[in-house]
């Protein structure tokens, strides 16, 4: 079947570590994303990549890195920079980047700091 | 500033009846694309309908319904014949054609369906 996997489902943080979220998927889409989601809030933008080798910040990308060396692939890493990274994480992917694309998202990682 | 705003935090309704998400935007691009994501407890995010500025048609996808007043700038979406496994957060996106490819959300209404 495809889809977009996320891993872990819970991630726990110690203070100073960078940790990786991955997103993988395997639809064959150029775009994807990340979102980070606080509660009582909607998604906020962090990373777009709309082809490999190339991606951009969106609203709230300070503390947070990505790279896309794959067209399946696109991990996000949460440094030590980001001082309030808990939080939900949702990856996303559409075909396209058009404006009728829709995005598909995976099921989120909960990130928890100790 | 693009911006949606969802002004109802929290809903009910009784199993079978239809229920309106309401959904307001504020764009000044022509071309936008409006949708709707469904969010069980579980988190993933779910794809339900999706309506374009230039579509003369409300979007319909089975029991979803998308009510469209391009003048009023609000998108409301209709669920009809509520079933319990509809009870999730429910958040309006709009993506404009022009500018960055990001998806703007609203925060969501929370719909809980009563037996």
């Amino acid at each position: 079947d495809g889809g977009i996997t996320q891993s872990p489902k819970y991630l726990f943080r110690k203070e100073g570590q960078n940790v990786t979220l991955s997103c993988e998927q395997n639809l064959n889409h150029d775009a994807m994303y990340w979102y980070r989601q606080d509660p009582g809030q909607g998604l906020r933008l962090i990373y777009y990549s709309q082809i490999v080798n190339d991606f951009q910040k969106g609203d709230i990308a300070e503390g947070y890195s990505v790279s896309r060396e794959k067209k399946e692939s696109f991990p996000l890493t949460v440094t030590s920079a980001q001082k309030n990274p808990t939080a939900f994480y949702l990856c996303a992917s559409s075909i396209g980047a058009g404006m009728k694309e829709t995005q598909y998202f995976g099921p989120g990682t909960r990130l928890l700091v100790l | 500033a693009q911006k949606i705003t969802q002004t109802q935090p929290g809903m009910f309704v009784q199993e079978k009846e239809a229920v309106t998400l309401d959904c307001t935007y504020d764009t000044s691009d022509q071309s936008y694309g409006l949708f709707w994501y469904k969010q069980p407890s579980s988190g993933e995010m779910i794809f339900l309908i999706y309506q374009g500025s230039y579509d003369e048609q409300n979007a319909t996808e089975g029991r979803y319904s998308l009510n469209f007043q391009k003048a009023r700038k609000s998108a409301n979406l209709v669920i009809s014949a509520s079933q319990l496994g509809d009870s999730a957060m429910y958040f309006c996106a709009m993506r404009e054609a022009s500018g960055t490819y990001k998806y703007i959300f609203g925060t969501g209404t929370r719909l809980k369906v009563l037996a």
